[in-house]
């Protein structure tokens, strides 16, 4: 597989169900990144993990990563239906510089369709 | 919250016409970037900018891409000799130590 890999590709649920996305990655990072994609929308960048974190919490959003298995995750706690929409991972690799940011390409990977029906 | 503006948000255009997609960065970032997204796949690194060169580039920007930054505040993609298949969503994005922000990208069709 590629760098940046989903799972599931898609996903339905109701409304105030969690909702869970894996991602998986071959190279090493600096850090990995989600962002969200409302249907032929912007990227909207959700919550970054550096390479030596472990998890991340930001509202609903919570993120771990393992880079022994190079695969992270993003749950989605309590969805609504505004949370409809494409979710990517993305990673950052290249010479580190300051904070575990290279600076560099983000890789993305296809990414996960969340449906949340009301 | 400071934006990533790009403009137009479509843009249609013949093939073998040049384009020029824009995009004002964060005014206190330093690295730019361009991306593409085909209809339907992932999204693609085209360029890096930095220190007004590029610091790296993709197999995808060959020769018919270009990127500049004319002025303190704009950042550019030319595409010299458009062909069909670079119909895409094309984004911009800059960064900081902070992250990266994305524009919400310009929507090219080629006919």
């Amino acid at each position: 597989s590629q760098q940046g890999e989903e799972d599931p590709q898609a996903l339905s649920i109701q409304e105030g169900e969690n909702a869970t996305m894996n991602c998986s990655y071959k190279t090493s990072i600096n850090n990995l990144q989600w962002y969200r994609q409302n249907s032929g929308r912007g990227l909207v960048h959700l919550i970054l993990i550096r390479s030596n974190e472990r998890e991340k919490h930001s509202g609903r959003l919570r993120v771990t990563l393992d880079t022994s298995k190079k695969s992270s995750s993003l749950l989605i706690t309590a969805s609504r239906a505004a949370d409809t929409a494409s979710y990517f991972c993305a990673t950052e690799g290249g010479p580190l510089k300051t904070g575990g940011t290279s600076y560099g390409k983000l890789t993305f990977g296809q990414g996960t369709i969340l449906t949340v029906h009301p | 919250e400071p934006e990533v503006t790009q403009t137009p948000s479509h843009q249609v255009t013949q093939m073998g016409q040049e384009v020029i997609l824009r995009c004002v960065p964060i005014s206190n970032h330093l690295y730019f970037y361009w991306y593409r997204q085909i209809l339907g796949q992932k999204v693609e690194f085209l360029v890096s900018f930095y220190n007004n060169e590029i610091s790296e580039k993709s197999e995808i920007f060959d020769d018919q891409f270009s990127v500049e930054r004319p002025d303190g505040s704009n950042f550019t993609l030319k595409i010299r000799s458009t062909k069909l298949e670079d119909s895409a969503m094309y984004f911009c994005a800059s960064s900081s130590s902070y992250g990266y922000t994305f524009g919400s990208g310009t929507r090219l069709t080629v006919v």
